[in-house]
């Protein structure tokens, strides 16, 4: 069962602002990663942090965890149109175990 | 990078008829591989985790005998969605794990039954 829950659902910015997505979880996990998927398309990896790190940077991309909360977030600075997407955070509790996806926020960057 | 594919993209098939999805992972072997599907603005959502040689892991609610997963090999494995229906309209993704965590996924194949 889907145990992610992703906030906000959907986000609309302009080109150049910086966009923060959340994503919290219900279980404890190993590690956690965000996903981009362009409409129609399959989905781009992102990033990974593991449960032992909390914070994790990747060019304009920075993924915070905190597992007290069961909570991360993902940044996006200085946002591109091209980055339009889908972004879903996935967590899983074992290595090479099975995927559970957050429901996922639709960006939208406004040229 | 490792690279995954899937074929067909888009399929359109009567209500009634089977339809066959292939996995590939093209430059790497993957004894694992998952299948998700996924409604339109929606999450994905695992279906079964397909094992090289062995039988399928299917997640509460999906119907094994509606849904046939077959991974012969390293490389293939392959989604029969059998007696298809509209219900079963659905995009279908594909993922190969790599090492011990890194899923790689398919671009996906959009199925639509009428």
């Amino acid at each position: 069962s889907q145990q992610g829950e992703e906030d906000p659902q959907a986000l609309s910015i302009q080109e150049g602002e910086n966009a923060t997505m959340n994503c919290s979880y219900k279980t404890s996990i190993n590690n956690l990663q965000w996903y981009r998927q362009n409409s129609g398309r399959g989905l781009v990896h992102l990033i990974l942090i593991r449960s032992n790190e909390r914070e994790k940077h990747s060019g304009r991309l920075r993924v915070t965890l905190d597992t007290s909360k069961k909570s991360s977030s993902l940044l996006i600075t200085a946002s591109r149109a091209a980055d339009t997407a889908s972004y879903f955070c996935a967590t899983d509790q074992t290595s090479g175990s099975r995927l559970t996806f957050g429901e996922g926020t639709q960006l939208t960057v406004n040229p | 990078g490792a690279v995954v594919s899937q074929h067909p993209s888009r399929v359109i098939c009567k209500s009634g008829t089977s339809v066959k999805i292939e996995c590939r992972s093209l430059d790497f072997q993957a004894t694992t591989m998952f299948w998700y599907r996924q409604f339109p603005k929606k999450s994905l959502m695992l279906m079964a985790t397909s094992n090289e040689g062995s039988k399928a892991t299917y997640e509460q609610g999906v119907e094994k005998d509606k849904f046939l997963i077959n991974h012969a090999s390293l490389t293939l494995s392959t989604l029969t969605v059998t007696s298809a229906h509209p219900e079963d309209s659905s995009f279908y993704i594909c993922s190969a794990l790599l090492e011990s965590y890194e899923q790689y996924f398919g671009p996906g194949t959009r199925l639509t039954v009428t």
